[in-house]
């Protein structure tokens, strides 16, 4: 059963540093795509960023220069670091696992959730 | 910037069909955009529903259909019931690594 659980959130200052994890289970996160999305209090769900099973790493603008995903093969777990918070980063981050291509077909879906880790950003 | 646009709310009665739909702020949705579909109830992770236009996830009922309309791409509840009362995310693949999640609908059954 492929499970994915996200730990690290917390409160954290304007300016300051954050690291998400992302442990996964059922399935192997090197060999998937992944991402993180994001969702803050009373608003819509944002994607935030992905990893590529090949390295390849991409984000969306508003995180650009400030985050970065990452993963470690041997805790089989998927990393946010997130550098220079700002108020507007407070949300609950969600990670999950991307349905690429396979088979001669793409997906490109967001095929499995974790349940999300609340990051606050305030003074 | 591209903007993936969604209705804000929605209401259908139960029993009704109702149709969501995806659109972008500057051009038409094919299936070359993948589009996805996600239910969210409070408090709770998003559940996919559908994705690559027209294909259900596993465990989701044959109630629930998406496709192309027009210049967008849509969800469509036939015989809606109370438990489908929640909100509805569209995604699209913009191609370079980057997605964009349209604004959410939510959905009321009254």
């Amino acid at each position: 059963e492929v499970q994915l659980v996200e730990s690290g959130g917390g409160l954290v200052q304007p300016g300051g540093s954050l690291r998400l994890s992302c442990a996964a289970s059922g399935f192997t996160v090197s060999s998937n795509y992944m991402s993180w999305v994001r969702q803050a209090p009373g608003k819509g769900l944002e994607w935030v960023s992905v990893v590529h099973s090949g390295g390849n790493t991409y984000y969306a603008d508003s995180v650009k220069g400030r985050f970065t995903i990452s993963r470690d093969k041997s805790k089989n777990t998927l990393y946010l670091q997130m550098n220079s918070l700002r108020a507007e980063d407070t949300a609950v981050y969600y990670c999950a696992r991307v349905s690429d291509c396979g088979g001669g077909r793409c997906y490109l879906n967001f095929d499995s959730w974790g349940q999300g880790t609340l990051v606050t950003v305030s003074s | 910037q591209t903007v993936v646009t969604q209705e804000p709310s929605f209401s259908v009665s139960p029993g009704g069909t109702v149709t969501l739909t995806c659109g972008l702020s500057s051009g038409s949705v094919s299936t070359s955009y993948y589009p996805s579909w996600y239910q969210q109830t409070p408090g709770q992770a998003p559940r996919t529903l559908m994705y690559s236009t027209n294909t259900r996830s596993s465990g989701v009922p044959d109630r629930f259909s998406g496709s192309i309309l027009g210049n967008k791409a849509a969800l469509t509840i036939t015989g809606a019931q109370a438990d489908d009362e929640c909100d509805y995310y569209c995604v699209l693949y913009m191609g370079s690594g980057i997605w964009v999640f349209g604004g959410g609908t939510k959905l009321t059954v009254l």
